[in-house]
């Protein structure tokens, strides 16, 4: 089944000790997007790109970087994580970035920074 | 600034049905998105309105007023696994999806 893949489901990780969160997909969508979401709130789109275009949102803090290697792959990179990360990451895709395309969602991964 | 509406909390019985409201102030409309979303999973793709009036898919049904900025999501003959946060998205102008920060709804027996 085609799908959006997202690895580790669960990441603790250090306070300031860097961590990377993964997403693959099988889906082959020209766009893909990182969300962070916390409990009982919406989610907050950090990033997309629209193939290897990459488009930061105006808000997202410094502290987070992107990298889209191919198609298939992307990743986040948290560089010091405080204890204000610690959220659920969401991964998603869509076949193009306007008009009727829903976006997919990967199932996430809870960070948990100690 | 860009602005979407639900209702944090409902509550309705098993069985029955249940009208989830959204409102919105974005700049310019691409259409308007329902989501679920079960506790600790991602949300997955109920709905979509970009014309005004009422689409119907199975027990749930979406409806639009682009004139009232207004939406909501209906749900017949509820089940307990239709426990869950129901997110409204609207896509602006510059074909950003604008998040609203879910209803959940509880059903109870």
């Amino acid at each position: 089944d085609a799908m959006v893949i997202q690895n580790p489901r669960y990441q603790v990780t250090q306070f300031g000790k860097p961590v990377t969160l993964s997403c693959s997909q099988t889906l082959n969508h020209n766009v893909m997007y990182w969300y962070q979401q916390k409990s009982s709130q919406a989610p907050k789109l950090l990033f997309h790109y629209y193939d290897k275009d990459f488009n930061n949102e105006a808000d997202t803090p410094d502290n987070f970087q992107s990298r889209r290697p191919n198609t298939s792959f992307c990743f986040l990179d948290i560089r010091s994580p405080g204890l204000g990360d610690a959220a659920m990451y969401l991964c998603a895709t869509s076949r193009t970035s306007g008009g009727t395309d829903e976006q997919f969602f990967g199932p996430g991964t809870r960070l948990t920074v100690l | 600034g860009q602005n979407i509406d639900q209702p944090t909390e409902m509550t309705a019985t098993e069985g029955a049905i249940v009208q989830i409201n959204c409102t919105y102030q974005t700049s310019g409309f691409n259409g308007l998105f329902w989501y679920q979303q079960h506790a600790g999973e991602a949300p997955t793709f109920l709905s979509y309105n970009v014309l005004d009036g009422l689409e119907e898919k199975g027990r749930f049904s979406s409806f639009l007023s682009r004139s009232k900025g207004y939406s909501y999501l209906l749900l017949k003959e509820l089940q307990m696994k239709d426990s869950a946060s129901y997110l409204c998205a609207v896509m602006d102008s510059n074909y950003q999806l604008i998040w609203g920060a879910g209803t959940k709804l509880i059903i109870k027996p």
